[in-house]
């Protein structure tokens, strides 16, 4: 089985300042892991995944997201929040068979205050 | 620019009726799923095709819901009766996954089906 947690619901965060959204993972077997964002009334759009190889991963818009393989998490980060930047995002896995679809998470209500 | 599109974007009808939702994937793509998203369950995963047949459909319910891959260029989700209940945002997505290591490979999401069913 493989899932998701996106511990918080709503992460409020002032703009300029950093901002981390959680997410860990249970899988077997080797991850595949993505971040999605959801702005109202749109469909989901794709910020970045890893696959494999550096943890660090580089994404749209200025996000990046660390692999962490003890802790099993992918927490997505950008060092400068932008009011735009508001919107619900999404932490998805998928093991590494290619046999399953995507499993996604509760999602995170991101909020950037002026 | 290659995008997933659906149609209609918003649909009300009265309890009863039967609803037909599609969904052009991006050419190319061999796989598509339907989700629905709502605010109580978030986004769950109702059924997925690749190459035109069905993988899973497990998470839907069976007695109302069926979908359907009339050709590659094609999926359709129809829900028939309709019910209240149904009510919600039903997106479809579509991705390339022609084998190995192509798990890692992103799907591509349409902009949603708003339904409402009084």
């Amino acid at each position: 089985a493989q899932s998701v947690a996106q511990p918080e619901d709503q992460v409020n965060v002032a703009e300029g300042n950093p901002l981390t959204v959680k997410c860990t993972y249970s899988v077997s077997g080797n991850p595949y892991l993505f971040w999605y964002v959801q702005y109202p009334n749109r469909g989901l759009q794709f910020l970045l995944k890893y696959i494999t190889g550096d943890n660090l991963v580089k994404g749209s818009y200025g996000f990046e997201a660390e692999f962490n393989k003890s802790q099993t998490s992918f927490h997505l980060k950008k060092p400068s929040a932008l009011v735009s930047d508001s919107a619900l995002y999404f932490c998805a896995v998928r093991d590494d068979t290619g046999r399953r679809a995507l499993t996604f998470g509760s999602g995170t209500r991101l909020q950037v205050q002026p | 620019d290659a995008r997933v599109t659906q149609t209609p974007r918003h649909k009300v009808t009265e309890m009863g009726q039967e609803v037909t939702m599609r969904c052009q994937p991006i050419l190319g793509h061999n796989t598509v799923f339907w989700y629905r998203q709502t605010m109580m369950q978030g986004l769950e995963l109702l059924a997925y095709f690749r190459n035109r047949a069905p993988l899973d459909d497990s998470g839907m319910p069976k007695d109302r819901f069926s979908a359907e891959m009339p050709d590659a260029t094609l999926a359709t989700l129809k829900i028939q009766p309709s019910e209240p209940r149904d009510s919600a945002v039903y997106f479809c997505a579509s991705g390339s996954y022609p084998g190995g290591t192509s798990g890692g490979n992103e799907q591509f999401f349409g902009p949603g089906t708003r339904l409402t069913v009084l």
